[in-house]
C-alpha cells in the first residue's frame, strides 16, 4: 500500500523568505507527482506536475523535483508572499493499482 | 472545457435520508476518483474506476456505492446517511497511460452536512 508523507505539517514564516516543503512515498511505481494548493474552506488547485521520467519542474516561484529512486520530492518556494499561505498537498498517481494517494498536506502561514 | 464537474456544492441531510452526489468530466479520461476530507485531515480514497463498468473500492468505502456506466460519469451514492459521513467530497479524473499530460483533474467539491 502506498503511503505518503509530507514535512513539516505546518510552517510560519515572515515574508520573502526561501522555503522548502518535503514530500515522499513508499513505492516508487507511479506515473506522475503532484503538487495542489488548497486555500480553506476551497477546492484544489494543481501547482505542478512531475512525470515519473522528469527530474524537476519550475512554475515561476515554485520549483518541485522528484528523485523516484529514493521515494522524495521537494517543493520549493522562493521570496515567499503572503498570498502563498495555503495548505500543500501532494500526490503520487500509482501505477501499480491506478489509484491516486495524497499526503496529509503542509500548512503555510506567510506573515508580512 | 469544463473539466471536472460536481454537483450540488452544499447539502444538508437527516439521519437515515439516501442521495447522490454526481461527478461528470468531459476529457475522455478513463480513471476516476472519489475521495472525502476531513477538517485536518489528507484526502482519502472511497472508490475509483479505471473504466466504464470497472469500479474498486478505497481506503474508505463504507456506507457508499458507485456506478460507472459512461466514461464521462462516475454517482457517488449515499444510501443511509450518518453523521460520521459528514465531509467535502471530491471527485478527480485522469489518464495516466495516455503517456502525456497525466495531470489528474478535480472538482470542487461537494460540502455534505449530515443532522
Amino acid at each position: 500500500k502506498q503511503e505518503v508523507t509530507q514535512i513539516p505539517a505546518a510552517l510560519s514564516v515572515p515574508e520573502g523568505e526561501n522555503l522548502v516543503l518535503n514530500c515522499s512515498f513508499t513505492d516508487s511505481a507511479i506515473y506522475n507527482l503532484q503538487w495542489f494548493r488548497q486555500d480553506p474552506g476551497k477546492g484544489l488547485t494543481s501547482l505542478l506536475l512531475i512525470q515519473s521520467s522528469q527530474r524537476e519542474q519550475t512554475s515561476g516561484r515554485l520549483n518541485a523535483s522528484l528523485d523516484k529512486s529514493s521515494g522524495r520530492s521537494t517543493l520549493y518556494i522562493a521570496a515567499s508572499q503572503p498570498g502563498d499561505s495555503a495548505t500543500y498537498l501532494c500526490a503520487v498517481l500509482n501505477s501499480g493499482y491506478s489509484t491516486l494517494t495524497f499526503g496529509k498536506g503542509t500548512m503555510l502561514l506567510v506573515s508580512p | 472545457n469544463a473539466g471536472v464537474t460536481q454537483t450540488p456544492k452544499f447539502r444538508i441531510l437527516k439521519i437515515g435520508q439516501s442521495m447522490t452526489l454526481q461527478c461528470a468530466q468531459d476529457m475522455n479520461h478513463n480513471y476516476m476518483y472519489w475521495y472525502r476530507q476531513d477538517p485536518g485531515m489528507g484526502l482519502k480514497l472511497i472508490y475509483y474506476s479505471v473504466g466504464a463498468g470497472i469500479t474498486d473500492k478505497g481506503e474508505v468505502p463504507n456506507g457508499y456505492n458507485v456506478s460507472r456506466s459512461t466514461t464521462e460519469d462516475f454517482p457517488l451514492r449515499l444510501e443511509l446517511a450518518a453523521p460520521s459521513q459528514t465531509s467535502v467530497y471530491f471527485c478527480a479524473s485522469s489518464y495516466p497511460n495516455r503517456g502525456v499530460n497525466t495531470e489528474a483533474f478535480f472538482g470542487q467539491g461537494t460540502r455534505l452536512t449530515v443532522v
